[in-house]
């Protein structure tokens, strides 16, 4: 079965702190998907990052940087001197790509990035 | 431009009525889902299609039943509401990827339906 773990529900920070996202996930498939998607007030799903199993490259875009480590099944999600504007839910998912590409969602976290 | 309507936005409905979702996609993508979010669950798959008349549940089917007798459209259907389907309805589409390049999956979410059942 295909778990994902997002351990933090709500996290508070000042503006310009820097904050760090946890996700773990499960899973026996060799051939995944994990993604990264931010949710503000206003609902919809935004897409952040999509990162495949083979590659383990830690990314940086902008502020964001993510990092992945199959030894710890997981996904971390880091935001680098925070602002308002990042205030939002985030959700890390897993994408089963042998399995008609089913996604498992984390519970998501709640950020709340105070000026 | 999104590839990807869901209809309607918003709906109030009561108990015991049959309500119907509807998603539309443009991609031509062969896989479609519903997927439902409430707090402290993230989404969770309601049910999925891989193809004209294809359909599977997912793994909170109970209550949802589904059609899809085009490429385009995907149909969930409430037979009859009750409160615990209050939530918010997420349609997405998704292209068959290739083995040899992974990068090849798309994945699109629509803007989601929020359902009341009073």
């Amino acid at each position: 079965a295909q778990k994902v773990t997002q351990a933090q529900t709500e996290i508070s920070v000042v503006e310009k702190e820097d904050v760090t996202l946890d996700c773990v996930y499960e899973t026996r498939d060799t051939t995944y998907y994990l993604f990264w998607y931010k949710q503000p007030p206003s609902g919809e799903l935004v897409f952040l990052i999509r990162r495949n199993s083979f590659d383990e490259q830690n990314e940086i875009s902008g502020r964001y940087s993510w990092n992945f480590q199959k030894s710890t099944s997981s996904f971390n999600f880091t935001i680098t001197a925070s602002q308002v504007v990042d205030s939002a839910v985030y959700f890390c998912a897993l994408m089963q790509v042998y399995n008609f590409n089913k996604f498992y969602f984390g519970s998501g976290t709640k950020l709340n990035v105070k000026p | 431009d999104a590839g990807i309507t869901q209809s309607p936005r918003h709906k109030v409905t009561e108990t015991g009525t049959p309500v119907t979702l509807r998603c539309h996609q443009t991609e031509n993508h062969r896989y479609m889902y519903w997927y439902r979010q409430d707090p402290g669950h993230g989404l969770r798959l309601i049910h999925y299609s891989y193809g004209v008349k294809d359909t599977d549940k997912g793994e909170v089917s109970d209550g949802y039943s589904v059609s899809r007798s085009k490429t385009e459209d995907f149909l969930l259907t409430l037979e009859s509401a009750t409160s615990s389907q209050t939530s918010v309805y997420f349609c997405a589409i998704s292209s068959q990827g290739s083995d040899r390049t992974l990068d090849n999956y798309g994945y699109t979410f629509g803007s989601g339906t929020r359902l009341t059942v009073v």
